[in-house]
């Protein structure tokens, strides 16, 4: 079946920092990817997608780049603010099939 | 309103009560979903509605009852729960759904935060 796998954290950086938090997926076929992002109190919010290969999603600075070769959606972004602590989950839909989301990875950025 | 409105934001039960979570959404989608988000678990899948219709049921306790009177609103009907059902219950909506075999992104409600005492 579907799964996706993603570095747990807590990721801790320095504002400013680069940033990388992995996701690789299992999926027949081709999945529609995506980074969903969540603020404490807050529900889930769609922070960039993409859905073919060698797409690259792209938002608010944050970036991922669908990699069939190597099933990866890692999620980049090149300068952290404190405002960027949040919890961020790796998704994916496969056709006629329901979501399937990552465990969350929690990002604390400190000033 | 605009996107995917919950209510009410807080709840707070006791183990005898009744009561039931609102979602509605403004997007005309016709997939509506509601989640489970417990603390240090990953997001667990409980009903999903496709044009009205259950299409899933992912083994919940019957004591979470759905409702879907139509492609905007869902209800989740809590009776007798227990204190481990306490959490975020988050609901979701997505056009298409897997009835149209869509690869579409979910939009997300703030969420309902339940405390079970």
């Amino acid at each position: 079946g579907n799964s996706v796998t993603q570095m747990e954290g807590p990721v801790t950086l320095s504002e400013e920092a680069f940033l990388t938090i992995n996701c690789t997926y299992t999926a027949t076929g081709y999945p529609s990817l995506f980074w969903y992002v969540q603020y404490p109190g807050e529900g889930l919010q769609l922070l960039l997608k993409a859905t073919k290969a060698d797409d690259k999603g792209s938002n608010k600075g944050f970036e991922a780049t669908y990699r069939k070769e190597t099933t990866s959606f890692h999620l980049e972004k090149g300068s952290v603010q404190v405002s960027d602590s949040a919890v961020y989950f790796c998704a994916l839909n496969n056709y006629g099939q329901n979501f399937v989301f990552g465990p969350g990875t929690r990002l604390s950025v400190l000033p | 309103e605009t996107g995917v409105t919950q209510t009410p934001r807080h709840l707070v039960m006791g183990m005898t009560n009744k009561k039931s979570l609102k979602c509605e959404q403004h997007l005309g989608h016709n997939a509506m979903y509601w989640y489970k988000q417990s603390a240090k678990k990953p997001l667990e899948l409980m009903f999903v509605y496709n044009f009205k219709e259950q299409t899933e049921n992912n083994s919940v306790p019957s004591r979470f009852s759905p409702e879907c009177p139509n492609s905007s609103h869902l209800f989740l009907h809590l009776h007798t729960l227990q204190p481990e059902d306490s959490a975020l219950y988050l609901c979701a909506s997505s056009q298409g759904g897997v009835l149209a075999g869509e690869r579409n992104e979910q939009f997300f409600g703030p969420g309902t935060r339940l405390t079970v005492l």
